[in-house]
């Protein structure tokens, strides 16, 4: 766990603003995941990317937009235009583009639009 | 596309007697079952996962069934204790090069002491 990382843990927005969040992972993993975690609910996939230069949209991909530049790094963007951003954010990490592949998870980022 | 049902959203359990968490998936291609345990406030961590080619595994007090006919699978948790409150999330997923793990929507397990 201690090979990916999350900043910050918290986070608040005024509303317009947009913001990043950064995930990192020393792990040499291939693919890594953004989720979004609102409160008492399951894990709702964002974007995903299986390698550098390459990302996939998820379930709830409006609002947001990601990079992939380097192999550690996948910020993830939230911006303006996700009406309803207040949540708990994971970022995560596997180390093949196969499924059956464990994924690694970030301590989380708490956004909090104000 | 693939869906993950689980069941009970929430489970109150008496220490030392046992928990059982079931899901269910939809897409039959699906071969690896990952659960995680969410501790509040915390990451989902991985704590025991199951692959298609095997119906049971264990691992100290927890263990995982799978029954791929029905497309089911159930977490087992024997002797229970207060550090096993946490919510647990049960996930399904197959090998492509496309693949993403898609997740239960959780189970709020309490222990009662």
């Amino acid at each position: 766990d201690g090979g990916i990382t999350q900043s910050p843990k918290y986070l608040f927005r005024k509303e317009g603003q947009n913001v990043t969040l950064s995930c990192e992972q020393n792990l040499n993993h291939d693919a890594m995941y953004w989720y979004r975690q609102d409160p008492g609910q399951g894990l709702r996939l964002i974007y995903y990317s299986q390698i550098v230069n390459d990302f996939q949209k998820g379930d709830i991909a409006e609002g947001y937009s990601v990079s992939r530049e380097k192999k550690e790094s996948f910020p993830l963007t939230v911006t303006s235009a996700q009406k309803n951003p207040t949540a708990f954010y994971l970022c995560a990490s596997s180390s093949s583009r196969a499924g059956t592949d464990t994924q690694y998870f970030g301590p989380g980022t708490r956004l909090t639009v104000l | 596309g693939e869906n993950v049902e689980q069941h009970p959203s929430t489970l109150s359990v008496q220490e030392g007697d046992s928990a059982v968490i079931k899901c269910t998936y939809s897409d039959s291609a699906s071969n690896y079952f990952p659960w995680y345990k969410q501790e509040l406030g915390k990451r989902p961590q991985l704590i025991i996962d199951i692959r298609s080619n095997v119906g049971e595994k264990k691992d100290q007090r927890i263990a995982v069934t799978l029954n791929k006919t029905a497309k089911h699978f159930s977490l087992h948790i024997t002797e229970t204790q207060p550090e096993d409150s946490a919510v647990y999330f049960c996930a399904a997923s197959q090998y492509s090069s496309a693949s993403k793990i898609i997740f239960g929507s959780g189970t709020r397990l309490s222990i009662r002491p």
